[in-house]
């Protein structure tokens, strides 16, 4: 299996501009992860679905940021507008037997808001 | 309010020169403490699952341990290639919560 797939591995944008992640989970996996990575506050769990279904969005820091997963192999997280405050590198997870499994990390986008 | 704390944030080691990395955690409902590696510019890469006080797991020069309060990750004889950021995360009855890590370089 080639592991989580993330596209872009690089974004940079002007703030206000309409920004979407992309992440493919492994196969079989029905947790799916999404996290942001910054020097201040470390790894925060965005948000996780389990068979494609949202279950816990609390860590979705306001209304402009939104995921979905249309089916088992696609998510993605949208941001609009952006802020440079929205600068960090997100990463996408999926585990296989429950939320408390291991999870497997995508290699994540670098995301640079001007 | 759930919380983890690791120490220290950054440790320089000779080669072969074996230490500890700590991780200390109150949360309610622990259900799992889980040990992560991280090169720079890739995602955390799973290490160990510690679900129980007492409990120990390796991995070639890397021993967890748990405890009620605390995970400890030992490093024995390390090597340059074990230079990394070293993640701690536990996990409560709803999410994982990550610590800020312990940036480690191991030099030759």
């Amino acid at each position: 299996d080639a592991g989580v797939i993330q596209s872009p591995r690089h974004e940079v944008t002007e703030m206000g501009q309409e920004v979407t992640l992309r992440c493919k989970p492994i196969s079989g996996h029905d947790y799916l992860f999404w996290y942001r990575q910054t020097m201040m506050r470390g790894l925060e769990l965005l948000i996780y679905f389990n068979n494609n279904v949202p279950i816990d969005d609390s860590g979705m820091p306001e209304d402009r940021f939104s995921a979905k997963m249309p089916n088992a192999s696609f998510s993605t997280l949208k941001i609009q507008p952006s802020e440079p405050r929205d600068s960090a590198v997100y990463f996408c997870a999926s585990s296989l037997l429950d939320r408390t499994s291991e999870q497997f990390f995508g290699p994540g986008t670098r995301l640079t808001v001007l | 309010e759930d919380q983890v704390t690791q120490s220290p944030e950054a440790l320089r080691l000779q080669e072969g020169e074996s230490s500890s990395l700590n991780c200390s955690y109150t949360v309610s409902g622990l259900r799992g403490l889980f040990w992560y590696r991280q090169d720079p510019g890739k995602g955390p890469e799973f290490l160990f699952t510690l679900y129980s006080a007492g409990e120990e797991k390796e991995k070639e020069r890397l021993k967890a341990t748990l405890t009620k309060k605390e995970s400890f990750l030992h490093i024995t004889a390390p090597k340059p290639e074990d230079s990394a950021t070293y993640l701690c995360a536990v996990y409560n009855t709803d999410k994982l919560i990550f610590g800020t890590g312990t940036r480690l370089q191991v030099f030759p």
